[in-house]
């Protein structure tokens, strides 16, 4: 069985600051991490996938993400927050490597202020 | 021409009608999904299937069918809607590679 929690519901960043997005699983096999992203009345884009191999992944729009397998964490991160990065931020885990069976976090909403 | 086209894209509709909302895709892809998304819930897996005849139930399907009518099109059904329904619903695919799955817009549904 799987699971991911994602650690606050909302999160509220200046523009310019640290974004920093919190994610942990469990998964009964090596997992298959993904961080997507929800704009307002849109469907979900991804931002990035661990899969196999280097730890720290690289995203779009500036987006990273570092596997830590001692401590089951997938945390998201962006160095220097933008207005356009106010949206639902999703964590997600696949134990398999042929299919998208997701189990899902609840969401953090980002929103940046000016 | 979006690759993944939900329909409606709004519905309300009253307790104890069946209704069906729509999933066409353009990727050409053989292995669909229907998740159902909750405020605080995240999304979770209603059905997904493989190819036109596999068909498999996800965490969450009691109270749902589905029909994948052709490659392109993944149906989802409920049969008597409850209130408790109420939510937004995304369809997707992915490739047999699986180098990412693509999400639909979105239905959003009210059962009142």
């Amino acid at each position: 069985a799987q699971s991911v929690t994602q650690l606050g519901s909302h999160v509220s960043v200046s523009e310019g600051a640290l974004v920093l997005l919190r994610c942990n699983y469990s998964s009964s096999v090596p997992p298959y991490l993904f961080w997507y992203v929800q704009y307002p009345n849109q469907g979900l884009q991804l931002l990035l996938k661990y899969t196999t191999g280097a730890t720290l992944v690289k995203g779009i729009n500036g987006f990273e993400a570092e596997f830590k397998k001692s401590e089951t964490s997938f945390h998201l991160t962006k160095p220097s927050a933008h207005m356009s990065d106010a949206a639902e931020y999703f964590c997600a885990v696949s134990e398999s490597s042929n299919d998208y069976k997701l189990s899902f976090g609840a969401g953090t909403t980002v929103t940046v202020r000016a | 021409d979006a690759d993944v086209t939900q329909t409606p894209r709004n519905r309300i509709t009253k307790t104890g009608k069946r209704i069906m909302l729509e999933c066409s895709q353009t990727k050409g892809h053989d292995r669909m999904y229907w998740y159902r998304q909750d405020p605080g819930l995240g999304l979770r897996l209603i059905y997904y299937s493989f190819d036109v005849k596999d068909i498999n139930k996800g965490e969450i399907s009691d109270g749902y069918s589905v029909s994948r009518q052709a490659q392109a099109k993944f149906s989802l059904s409920l049969e008597s809607a409850i209130p408790n329904q109420t939510a937004l619903y995304f369809c997707a695919t992915s490739d047999f590679w699986n180098t990412e799955a693509f999400f639909g817009q979105g239905t959003r549904l009210t059962v009142v």
